[in-house]
């Protein structure tokens, strides 16, 4: 199985920082790499898919970069709304799907 | 808008069968080339892919879960299906539903899901 890391498991950000989320896979992925958004006893929603690609409705402060390996979803000024856990995922040819561990990001 | 809804028992003894399905409304689960999927979340942890099933039948499956996993669809009902079975305490979590929709070209995604379901295995 691929395994996904992500740094750091947790921060503290106040409302307008700019604020960046690193995920890393144990082998290259090409862009085959997603990142959802969790809020408490709430499902994943889509943020980001193909790397970069925002998915529809989402706000254009989320944006993702990154090919290969290392992957990075920044927030450009958080909002009280985006405090929540992210998660990264990745869809490389090789099936499981597999997650990352998970970012908190909660209220400095 | 399509919506995703997961029903089954909450509660499941140690070494049955868990079973859940997942009713999908706002479109037909027949229609365009979707993927459903099944993934689950112990309570204060990460996301496991379960496994998925296209509407002609064929599946694929987590690996550390194969041996027990089933997943099938009713496309009469506008539904599919997980079984899990010899399940233990590990097994405990909360359970979604979800649409998988890409392809060899962008990767595959989890667009929709269901609001979840938690499944307590308990005597």
């Amino acid at each position: 199985d691929i395994q996904m890391t992500q740094s750091p498991s947790s921060l503290s950000a106040s409302v307008g920082d700019r604020v960046t989320i690193t995920c890393r896979a144990s082998q290259s992925i090409s862009s085959y790499l997603n990142w959802y958004q969790q809020k408490p006893g709430k499902a994943p929603k889509l943020l980001i898919y193909a790397a970069s690609s925002l998915q529809s409705g989402v706000p254009s402060r989320f944006s993702g970069s990154g090919s290969g390996t290392d992957f990075t979803l920044t927030i450009s000024s958080l909002q009280p709304e985006d405090f929540a856990t992210y998660y990264c995922q990745q869809s490389y040819s090789t099936l499981p799907f597999t997650f990352g561990p998970g970012t908190k990001v909660d209220i400095k | 808008q399509v919506q995703l809804q997961e029903s089954g028992p909450g509660l499941v003894k140690p070494s049955q069968t868990l079973s859940l399905t997942c009713t999908v409304s706002g479109g037909s689960i027949s229609s365009g080339s979707y993927y459903w999927s099944w993934i689950r979340q112990p309570a204060g942890k990460g996301l496991e892919w379960i496994g998925r099933i296209y509407t002609s039948g064929s599946t694929n499956y987590n690996p550390s879960l194969k041996s027990r996993v089933t997943i099938s669809v009713d496309t009469s009902k506008n539904q599919f299906s997980l079984k899990l079975s010899s399940v233990t305490a590990a097994d405990t979590a909360v359970y979604y539903c979800a649409r998988l929709v890409g392809s060899s070209w962008y990767g595959y995604y989890f667009d929709y899901w269901g609001q979840g379901t938690l499944v307590t295995v308990s005597s």
